[in-house]
Order: C-alpha cells, then structure tokens, then sequence
C-alpha cells in the first residue's frame, strides 16, 4: 500500500457536467500530481501542485483545475465534460520538489471516469 | 516520434523463465528512469528507480540503463505468475519536472 487514497473508484458522467475527484497523498508528502491514463496509454501528467501552489502543468485545457489543501488533500475538477474525458485519473504524491527523491512518485490506484 | 517508446505486447512467457522489457526515448536530457508495475485495475507501482547508466539489481529484477543508445531495460529472473501485469518505463530530467511514461507493456506469466 501506498498510503495515497482516490475517492471515488469509479465514476459515471454524461457529456457537459462536472466531475470533482479527491485525493489524500501520503502523510509528509508536500507535492501532488495528477496523471490521466487512458486505456491502453501510459500515464499523461495534468498538473502539479507544491504547498498548495501549482508548480507546473501538462497539455490540457483550462477545464481541468485542481486544488491542494494544508491536510495532505487535493482535487481535480473538470468542467464540461468530453467523451475523450473517459479514463483513469491517478493521483500520485511525492516527498518533495527539486530532488531526486520528486521523481519516486507513489501511486493511488485511480478513479475510473467514464462519460457517457 | 515519441518521446518514449515501449512495446505494448502482450509478452507471454512460461513460469520461470527469464523476462526483458525494453524501452527507447529520444530525449537525451532524461536522467532518471523508472520502472512501474501496474496491475489491472490498480495504479502503478514503483519497482525500479536508476539514475546513471549501468545495472541495478534489486532481489529477482533487474534495470539496466544505456544512455548512449537512449536505451533502457528491466530483466525478471524465475519468472512468476505474480509477475503478470503491465509494466510502465517512465523517465524525467529531474527537479521541477515531472514524469514522461512509455505506453507499457502487458506480461502474461502462465504456470
């Protein structure tokens, strides 16, 4: 086990709502990032989130946001949801930012968001 | 061309035998590599995590990085049904920036 935790494990949405996914990183983990993995792809990185701060961000639009909370907490948000939006959302935190040790990223098993 | 190359499979071998994933990347500013583990339905797991070129063995699995040829590989020894999942290469320049994962390929072990 990992120590990080994804609420919901599977979600069900039509085309044009909004969808908030929650993730509880690893205690003394201070950076958070998002993955989307659709099937069959590896891993594409959303964003990351360092000390409540985003601290860098991939190829996706404005519609997907997220926030970081004090507790070790965080969200992602998206609006206006897209078929293409159907994948597993990962969560994945880390000890800190600069390091080697950012790059040991330990996973929470996902959300599995289908838009129909 | 892709950043990150893998081979998606599926690799089916028989228990016991002797297992080699292999990734390329193109992106020569890439200096660590990683290898995950990802079952289905789970997320993925971190196995292996090299810095430098060279080997790295930890119990039955083994990563391997050329930087050279922008190569990179992970060995399983004794082979075991356990072992069937997907395994993700990942890699990243380091510091701020974040990871860049291959495709993964599927691993089928059978008894």
């Amino acid at each position: 086990e990992t120590g990080v935790t994804q609420s919901p494990t599977h979600l069900i949405k039509t085309r044009g709502q909004q969808v908030t996914l929650r993730c509880s990183s690893q205690s003394g983990h201070n950076t958070v990032s998002w993955y989307q993995q659709a099937l069959g792809q590896g891993p594409q990185f959303i964003f990351q989130y360092y000390r409540e701060e985003e601290n860098g961000r991939g190829n996706f639009p404005p519609r997907f946001s997220g926030l970081q909370f004090p507790n070790y907490s965080s969200e992602l948000n998206v609006n206006a949801l897209e078929l293409d939006d159907s994948a597993l959302y990962l969560c994945a935190s880390s000890e800190g930012q600069g390091g080697p040790t950012n790059e040991k990223l330990f996973f929470g098993s996902g959300t599995q968001l289908s838009v129909l | 061309q892709k950043e990150v190359e893998q081979d998606p499979g599926p690799l089916s071998v028989p228990e016991g035998a002797i297992v080699s994933l292999n990734c390329t990347y193109s992106n020569s500013a890439f200096q660590y590599f990683m290898w995950y583990r990802q079952y289905s339905r789970k997320g993925p797991e971190l196995l292996m995590y090299t810095y430098s070129s060279g080997n790295k063995e930890d119990g039955r699995f083994t990563a391997q990085v050329d930087k050279s040829s922008k190569y990179i590989s992970l060995f399983i020894r004794d082979s075991q049904p356990s072992d069937s999942a997907t395994y993700l290469c990942a890699m990243t320049v380091g510091g701020y920036s974040t990871l860049t994962f291959g495709k993964g390929t599927m691993l089928l072990v059978s008894p």
